[in-house]
């Protein structure tokens, strides 16, 4: 079975500052890692996703996050925080070793909130 | 990136009657459509997964006769909510699965936001 972890509800963090949104995971084989962000009263946009490769995946608006196999963590990262990131972001994994579930399986979700 | 639509966006009904949504993959063709539904603050619930051209295959808990998915072509895929009740008021979001060579993302509508009164 597979499983996400978002360890933390709410993200604070000033403006300009650095942000981590946490996401750890669990998979039976390979995984597939995503990103996603949602606006109020918005779906889902997706961000970025790891398959294989590079440990640091880089994608829309500034956003990065590193894998980290030993650590099965796939934390969101941004280098300078802007007002307009406060959103509520969603990790997601999907396994894909033989057998494995098709169906991403989403964590439960982190507001993150900007402060000017 | 690939972009998939939801109509309507916002719905107002009356207890008891039938709402359809419909969820369009608009520059790609999706073979699996998937339909989440999400409650304030929370994540997302995945309700059922959606084949063209066969049956949806629920998540348990989901009650198929009160959720009725239709998938009839590779980028349509309806959620008709029958009787729905003020219970079913919430945010209805739908994804469709694109394929890019051996690599797949999910890309997700807007949202339909249901209220039934």
């Amino acid at each position: 079975a597979q499983s996400v972890a978002q360890p933390e509800d709410q993200v604070n963090v000033a403006e300009g500052n650095p942000l981590t949104v946490k996401c750890t995971y669990s998979v039976s084989g390979n995984p597939y890692l995503f990103w996603y962000v949602q606006y109020p009263n918005r779906g889902l946009q997706f961000l970025l996703k790891y398959i294989t490769g590079d440990n640091l995946v880089k994608g829309s608006y500034g956003f990065e996050a590193e894998f980290n196999k030993s650590q099965t963590s796939f934390h969101l990262k941004k280098p300078s925080a802007l007002v307009s990131d406060s959103a509520l972001y969603f990790c997601a994994v999907r396994d894909r070793g033989p057998g494995g579930s098709y169906i991403p399986t989403f964590g439960r979700g982190t507001s993150l909130i900007v402060h000017p | 990136g690939a972009v998939v639509s939801q109509h309507p966006s916002r719905v107002i009904c009356k207890s008891g009657t039938s709402v359809k949504i419909e969820c369009r993959s608009l520059d790609f063709q999706a073979t699996t459509m998937f339909w989440y539904r999400q409650f304030p603050k929370k994540s997302l619930m995945l309700m059922a997964t959606s084949n063209e051209g066969s049956k949806a295959t629920y998540e348990q808990g989901v009650e198929k006769d009160k959720f009725l998915i239709n998938h009839a072509s590779l980028t349509l895929s309806t959620l008709t909510v029958t009787s729905a009740h003020p219970e079913d008021s919430s945010f209805y979001i739908c994804s469709a699965t694109y394929m890019t060579g051996n690599q797949e993302t999910q890309y997700f509508g807007p949202g339909t936001r249901l209220l039934v009164l």
